[in-house]
């Protein structure tokens, strides 16, 4: 059973334009969601993370929204770079909880010139 | 320069023949986990260390097995490779469990190709 359901598969967007991708989790004991930010041949590293606590965390172009009623939470890209094309994986996990992370599948973007 | 160091990054080996895939942190972090990186399952936990001689199994256990003599060391040991063990695989490592949840820094990663 899937814990974080992440969405899309695979995402293309022209530079400048905003990239959005979304999560869904379902253990309400979840109270801290990171995005991790991969590129080919390298291991996933912290993007940005928020806690339920608030509902939106800014960091430069990267911004994450949450929604604690919905159980969901979604990362935004703006003004996307070619750089910024890599694989993004959001996670959850609760505190006490060993640091263990359950990842979604993970989102392919592709941001075109 | 702080790392998680894996090796060997690419192996392509044998139904059966044991094998290792050591991982090193020089950050002095307690706890280390193994995950693998599947296409379309993301990274599920494999095992997990909290501190020396401290192991306990995460989600896909089965067919590994791992020892944290070190605090600095996590091997990931494959005592019969099976071809569904074909994966990418990464160690991490991060300041401390339990409350706080610190980030955890990936190794490289390292791609292992059972035949």
């Amino acid at each position: 059973q899937q814990q974080v359901k992440q969405s899309p598969q695979s995402l293309i967007v022209q530079k400048g334009g905003i990239s959005i991708i979304n999560c869904a989790y379902e253990n309400t004991a979840f109270d801290y969601f990171p995005w991790y930010q991969q590129f080919p041949g390298k291991g996933p590293a912290l993007l940005i993370a928020i806690r339920p606590d608030v509902s939106e965390k800014k960091e430069g172009r990267f911004t994450i929204s949450f929604n604690k009623s919905a159980k969901q939470f979604s990362l935004h890209i703006m003004d996307s770079q070619p750089g910024d094309s890599a694989t993004y994986f959001c996670a959850a996990s609760k505190s006490g909880g060993y640091n263990k992370l359950i990842f979604g599948a993970g989102t392919r973007l592709a941001v075109h010139p | 320069e702080a790392q998680v160091t894996q090796n060997p990054r690419y192996l392509i080996t044998v139904t059966g023949k044991k094998l290792t895939v050591t991982c090193s942190q020089n950050m002095n972090h307690e706890y280390m986990s193994w995950y693998r990186q599947d296409p379309g399952l993301g990274l599920r936990q494999i095992y997990y260390s909290m501190n020396v001689e401290v192991t306990d199994k995460g989600d896909v256990p089965e067919g590994y097995k791992v020892s944290r003599k070190e605090k600095r060391n996590f091997p990931l040991i494959l005592e019969s490779p099976s071809p569904n063990q074909t994966s990418l695989y990464f160690c991490a490592s991060s300041p401390r469990t339990g409350f706080g949840n610190q980030p955890q820094h990936f190794g490289d990663g390292t791609r292992l190709s059972i035949l």
